[in-house]
């Protein structure tokens, strides 16, 4: 089954201690990024990733970092975590060919507090 | 300039009737508008999509009209059934790359 799979999908952490949320998806996808979702905001895209290696800043990257060694892996690091990035965590990939204009995956979310 | 802006926040139709979502964006670079759906507790979904050359993109009872010129587009949902209630989310993106998401409307449709 096709799918883009985020852990933990509930973490209730204190601030400062550092955190990984992880992605992983089987779709051989080349294209990869992470959104936070908060109320009244939508989705706003925090980092994407085209392919290995190649990783970009998205419209709210401050306080995250991500790596992607692996085409099918993409974890979301929280270095210091802060209150502000309490928020539901969402990972997605799509295939890069299509210009892009392909469907994007999405996992089903990592509820993220920091206390 | 990279904001897509969405209306109305939230719908309520009665079963049957029509859901209109209206998304307004300012990059004229964007060349590609999907639509999302999202269920509670799930991770939103592609409902549809269209490309910038085309003005209207219909499948089954949802239809996305697009206007190149007033750089806007939207959503009708035709025959509003209560298993459409969700929140609906209109994006935009440039060659699949930044994808930037409007804030969202959700929609009740009662029985």
């Amino acid at each position: 089954e096709a799918q883009v799979t985020q852990n933990p999908r509930y973490l209730i952490t204190v601030t400062g201690k550092k955190l990984t949320v992880t992605c992983s998806q089987n779709m051989n996808h080349e294209y990869m990024s992470w959104y936070r979702q908060d109320p009244g905001l939508g989705l706003r895209q925090i980092y994407y990733s085209m392919n290995v290696e190649v990783t970009d800043k998205g419209d709210v990257p401050e306080g995250y970092k991500v790596s992607r060694k692996e085409k099918r892996n993409f974890p979301l690091i929280l270095e210091s975590p802060s209150p502000n990035q309490t928020s539901l965590y969402f990972c997605a990939s799509s295939t890069t060919r299509d210009r892009g204009q392909g469907e994007l995956f999405f996992g089903e979310g990592s509820r993220l507090t920091v206390l | 300039q990279q904001q897509v802006k969405q209306s109305p926040q939230s719908l309520i139709v009665q079963k049957g009737g029509i859901s209109i979502i209206n998304c307004a964006y300012e990059n004229t670079a964007f060349d590609y508008f999907p639509w999302y759906q999202q269920f509670p507790g799930k991770g939103p979904a592609l409902l549809i999509a269209i490309r910038p050359d085309v003005s209207e993109k219909k499948e089954g009872r949802f239809t996305i009209s697009f206007n190149k010129s007033a750089k806007q587009f939207s959503l009708h949902i035709m025959d509003s059934q209560p298993g459409d209630s969700a929140t609906y989310f209109c994006a935009a993106s440039t060659y699949g790359q930044n994808f930037v998401f409007g804030p969202g409307t959700r929609l009740s449709v009662l029985p």
